[in-house]
């Protein structure tokens, strides 16, 4: 299975940009690179996702490498409900690593 | 609602006893995932289902578990003899079809289990 390398945990100030990174060296020609959030005591939730081209929603934009090894997902102003885990997933499988633990500071 | 739904959202249990999860996938949706959630961990796959496909197993930590999706829609997860280690939230989630990679998938609130 194509596998996501991601920090631990990140620390952010409150209203600054927050750049979270995601290695996937092994991703496959047809993987589509997905990103989920899980607030304390919640199931995750759909945040962003694609496959070549850079991609915005309202939640965040998604920035992936020309070689796709990598990506980074971008929250343009961080704020206090923005403190999760943010999971960086190829859906061969949805399979989930252990994520990156956001911790935003006022 | 239109979500995934899952009961019971909170479950004690003796060790030793059989429990019973229940996942109401979203309707339409084809695919659906367990995932179990230990204290502070991220999420480890269990099984996952697929229409009328065989189910991927290859998750599931032990023969104690067990999992089943009557009629491509609601699925429950047993775990017999449970054990303390058990003690988790049980994540539910769909999807429309697979093959399509670019679908997002739901989760549900999760089943939280204690053992004692």
């Amino acid at each position: 299975d194509a596998k996501t390398t991601q920090p631990n945990s990140m620390e952010s100030n409150e209203e600054e940009p927050v750049h979270l990174p995601c290695n996937h060296s092994t991703i496959s020609g047809t993987d589509y690179i997905h990103w989920y959030r899980q607030l304390p005591s919640q199931g995750p939730e759909y945040v962003i996702h694609g496959l070549t081209s850079n991609v915005n929603n309202r939640m965040a934009s998604l920035a992936i490498a020309e070689d796709r090894k990598s990506s980074t997902l971008i929250l343009h102003r961080a704020t206090l409900r923005d403190a999760a885990v943010y999971y960086c997933i190829l859906t061969d499988r949805f399979t989930f690593g252990g994520g990156t633990r956001l911790m935003v500071k006022p | 609602g239109a979500g995934v739904s899952q009961s019971p959202s909170n479950k004690v249990t003796e060790k030793g006893k059989d429990v019973e999860l229940r996942c109401d996938p979203i309707s339409g949706h084809t695919a659906l995932y367990w995932y179990r959630q230990s204290l502070g961990q991220g999420l480890e796959f269990l099984i996952y289902f697929q229409g009328n496909s065989a189910p991927d197993k290859s998750g599931l930590p032990s023969d104690r578990f067990s999992a089943e999706r009557t009629g491509g829609s609601v699925s429950t997860l047993t775990i017999q003899r449970t054990q303390q280690e058990d003690s988790a939230v049980y994540l539910c989630a769909s999807s429309p079809h697979r093959g399509q990679q670019g679908n997002t998938i739901y989760f549900g609130e999760g089943s939280w289990l204690t053992v004692v």
